[in-house]
């Protein structure tokens, strides 16, 4: 176990509309990454928060959106859902001054968009 | 373009055969290297990594792996392999000024029959 948890792990939601999704980083860690991993795929990078600042981004759309807060859990909001946003969303810690480039994975929110 | 290939989707063997995962990458910058093991349902556990140093990399669960700068090549091995190996595997690579923010391949579904 990593230390890392999401909420929630499954959701169901239908186009168009909102979901946000929760991470809780591993204690001691900064920096949190976000990846999407669809189905028969590998992860993605989404975009990775350090001290609650945007810190690289990946090729997804304004609509997928981010905080960090000062503990150091992060947030997932994805606006104007569509069926190809259906995927298991990983969130990873990571302590940039610690062990390079190790990251920590929770075990993943499973999104379904009908 | 940077870019991860892990050329067998799927690879089916017999427990206590050895098994090898290829994972061919093209970067431009020396990378670091990592291969994860996701069991269905979980997130993603780090088996092994490279970073510098001796080219053969032993990892957790009884893997190694090999990085051949010649042929871009960081393919992970294991000797005997266990019913609980079964499992998707992937490789990822990452540089030093993406810390945390990782490219992987499509992976790899190692099936063991008995």
């Amino acid at each position: 176990e990593t230390g890392v948890t999401q909420s929630p792990t499954h959701l169901i939601k239908t186009r168009g509309q909102q979901v946000t999704l929760r991470c809780s980083s591993q204690s001691g860690h900064n920096t949190v990454s976000w990846y999407q991993q669809a189905l028969g795929q590998g992860p993605q990078f989404i975009f990775q928060y350090y001290r609650e600042e945007e810190n690289g981004r990946g090729n997804f759309p304004p609509r997928f959106s981010g905080l960090q807060f000062p503990n150091y859990s992060s947030e997932l909001n994805v606006n104007a859902l569509e069926l190809d946003d259906s995927a298991l969303y990983l969130c990873a810690s990571s302590s940039a001054g610690g062990r390079r480039g190790e990251l920590f994975f929770g075990e993943g929110s499973r999104l379904t968009v009908l | 373009a940077q870019s991860v290939t892990q050329p067998d989707i799927h690879i089916t063997v017999s427990e206590g055969a050895s098994l090898e995962l290829r994972c061919n990458y093209s970067y431009g910058a020396t990378p670091y290297l990592f291969w994860y093991v996701q069991s269905p349902g979980q997130g993603l556990q780090l088996l092994l990594k490279y970073f510098s140093g001796d080219t053969l990399v032993q990892g957790i669960k009884g893997f190694e792996a090999e990085f051949k700068r010649s042929q871009s090549s960081f393919n992970l091995r294991k000797p005997s392999v266990h019913w609980s190996d079964a499992a998707e595997y992937f490789c990822a690579v990452g540089t030093t000024d993406s810390w945390g923010k990782l490219q992987f391949g499509a992976g790899t579904q190692v099936v063991v029959t008995p």
